[in-house]
């Protein structure tokens, strides 16, 4: 059974803090989207990956946020100092990137608090 | 720009009752089209989509949805609810041509009670 896996699944830290999340899309899959969760924006999309280059990150803060992908099983996503406004659920989703709406799968997400 | 809406934050059922859960796409062009299920503290599962062909969408745990274009909506819709269909339930529009970017609705908190 393929899924997408996230690690760590929570995570506190202290404000000004390194933040890395990581994720293994599934084996085969060429896409990879970041999205981050939130009650006040509710869903929203941070960072798209094909082929292991970033196509699409305006979505992410930039002067604190980093997305990369060292090899086609890693993505990361970095923050950089941490602040409390971080703190949210980031999930991670890999699809097989035909383009026509194929599938997106979730991971089953990182809990980010930042004190 | 494209948007997704869905109508009603919580939506309360009996349990065998009917769900329907409301979702309208703002677009020019008809995007595709999906239902996402999230249960507590996991991620988000597919439920359903919409891309191109038949209307009348069929998905897992006997959701099915429509798509009408002259509407431009997109609900989701179960015939007899259940316990464990209690969940939040996610609409989300990708444009067609492009390379998948879900636009995602607020969301909708289904409650299913005895």
């Amino acid at each position: 059974d393929a899924r997408v896996t996230q690690t760590p699944r929570h995570k506190v830290t202290e404000m000004g803090q390194e933040v890395t999340m990581r994720c293994q899309p599934i084996l085969g899959h060429n896409t990879v989207f970041w999205y981050r969760q939130t009650m006040m924006q509710g869903l929203e999309l941070l960072a798209y990956f094909r082929n292991r280059a970033p196509l699409d990150d305006s979505g992410m803060p930039k002067d604190r946020f980093s997305a990369e992908m060292p090899d086609a099983t890693l993505a990361t996503l970095k923050i950089q100092p941490s602040e409390p406004r971080d703190s949210a659920v980031y999930f991670c989703a890999s699809g097989a990137g035909t383009g026509n709406g194929d599938t997106q799968y979730f991971g089953p997400g990182t809990r980010l608090t930042v004190l | 720009a494209q948007s997704v809406t869905q109508l009603g934050s919580h939506v309360s059922v009996s349990e065998g009752a009917l769900v329907l859960l409301r979702c309208n796409y703002s677009s020019s062009v008809p995007p595709y089209l999906f239902w996402y299920v999230q249960y507590p503290n996991q991620g988000l599962q597919l439920l359903l989509k919409y891309t191109t062909g038949a209307t009348l969408v069929k998905g897992i745990n006997g959701f099915e949805a429509e798509f009408k274009k002259s509407e431009t909506s997109f609900h989701l819709t179960k015939p007899s609810a259940h316990m464990s269909d209690a969940a939040e339930y996610f609409c989300a529009a990708a444009r067609s041509g492009g390379y998948n970017k879900l636009i995602f609705g607020a969301g909708t908190r289904l409650a299913v009670h005895p």
